[in-house]
Formats: structure tokens, C-alpha cells, sequence
């Protein structure tokens, strides 16, 4: 069974940093690229940041480049997205996406998300 | 990047057939062939619909189905259900500046 399951999310105030995680069990975690998306409240979604299944590729939007950097450990079928430099516009919940293959394949698995909430 | 453009809201009764489109440039959209839709329930995480344009996952209903023309993508739901009472987002690759993805604004499905 798929499981994707973020973690790390919380209050913080602006300017502090945060690291959120994501666990994957269920497929062959060494083989999947690996993507972040957030979700402000009450809004679409924006995607944020990408890993390639072996590290060797980190994309990222323009909103939050220089501030998160995205890592990966595939012995422990985990990722991670530190997120330094928060400002209130971070306020979402974020996910975490799976998509077996390289950049451009879709996004077919997703975990319940983790709120993060940047206010003084 | 600005996000692609969808209407903000379509309702139809049960079985009917809804289609929403998905607006880009032919910098996302028009430039590939990697066009997804994903449907989110409240509260809930979004889920994969339509790969590629046109493919289904595995388990999603054939009752819903994607097409693009230029820069314009489209989901169509037959045979509409209440279940599919939901909001749904498009999504696209795109190459420049950098690779990366752009979503549409989203489209809240409603059924009558």
C-alpha cells in the first residue's frame, strides 16, 4: 500500500526557519522524482519545488528560490524542504508528490499535507 | 510564471456531461504534452485524474476524460455524479524559464 506522509509542519513567525519532512513507504522510493506543492488557505495550488529521484536536479519557483532548499535521503525513503526566511505569503499547507520517472512525469502520489502557519 | 486560467465555477445535473478548460501559452500547454488534472475533495489531498493530456491511472473512471487544442486543455466529466462534487485543478510542465510547474486558478464542480 502507498503511503506518503508529511510532517514538520507548525506555527512560526516570520523570518524563522522550519524543515518540514515527508515518508514514503510502498513504492521504490530511489525511483521516483519528488515535488512539493502548497495550498494556501482557501486557495489553488502552487507548486514550489522539485528533487530528482537521485538529487542530481533541485528546481524551484520563483517565490520561494533562495529561501527553501529541497534534499532527499534514499536509504530512509524520506524528503525534505527547509524553509528559511519565512514570510506570511508562506502560510499553506504543503504536500508532498510522487511521480515515478523524471520532471516530467505526473504527480500520482500524494500525502495529506502538513500546515505551516508564519504569523507573529 | 502566472497560473493558467480556469472558470471559477461549472455545475450540471446528475448525468449530465460538464467540461472545464485550462487556458495557457504555448510556454506550458501549447509547448507539451504534459497536461494533468487532479480533483480535491475538501480537506483532502488532490487526486491524479488525467495524465499526459488524454491518460487515465489506473482505477479512475472513464467517465473522465482530457483534450487540449493549442493553448487550451479541457476535462470533460460524463455522466455526472455527486461524488464528483469537488474542486479541480489543471496542471502543466513547462520548460522555460526553468523546468518547473504551472496550475490553473482551479474550478469549483458543482452538481445540482
Amino acid at each position: 500500500q502507498v503511503q506518503v506522509v508529511e510532517s514538520g509542519g507548525g506555527v512560526v513567525q516570520p523570518g524563522r526557519s522550519l524543515r518540514l519532512s515527508c515518508a514514503a513507504s510502498g513504492i521504490t522510493f530511489s525511483t521516483h522524482a519528488m515535488h512539493w506543492v502548497r495550498q494556501a488557505p482557501g486557495q489553488g495550488l502552487e507548486w514550489v519545488a522539485f528533487i530528482s529521484s537521485d538529487a542530481s536536479d533541485k528546481f524551484y519557483a520563483a517565490s520561494v528560490k533562495g529561501r527553501f532548499t529541497v534534499s532527499r535521503d534514499n536509504p530512509k525513503n524520506t524528503v525534505s524542504l527547509q524553509l528559511n526566511d519565512l514570510r506570511p505569503g508562506d502560510t499553506a499547507v504543503y504536500f508532498c508528490g510522487g511521480a515515478a520517472g523524471t520532471v516530467e512525469a505526473p504527480f500520482d502520489i500524494w500525502g495529506q499535507g502538513t500546515l505551516v502557519t508564519v504569523s507573529s | 510564471q502566472s497560473a493558467l486560467t480556469q472558470p471559477a465555477s461549472v455545475s450540471g445535473s446528475p448525468g449530465q456531461s460538464i467540461t472545464i478548460s485550462c487556458t495557457g501559452t504555448s510556454s506550458d500547454i501549447g509547448g507539451y504534452n504534459y497536461v494533468s488534472w487532479f480533483q480535491q475533495h475538501p480537506g483532502k489531498a488532490p487526486k491524479l485524474m488525467i495524465y499526459d493530456v488524454t491518460y487515465r491511472p489506473s482505477g479512475v473512471s472513464d467517465r473522465f476524460s482530457g483534450s487540449k487544442s493549442g493553448n487550451t486543455a479541457s476535462l470533460t466529466i460524463s455522466g455526472l455524479q455527486a461524488d464528483d462534487e469537488a474542486d479541480y485543478y489543471c496542471t502543466s510542465y513547462t520548460g522555460t524559464p526553468i523546468p518547473s510547474y504551472v496550475f490553473g486558478t482551479g474550478t469549483k464542480v458543482s452538481v445540482l
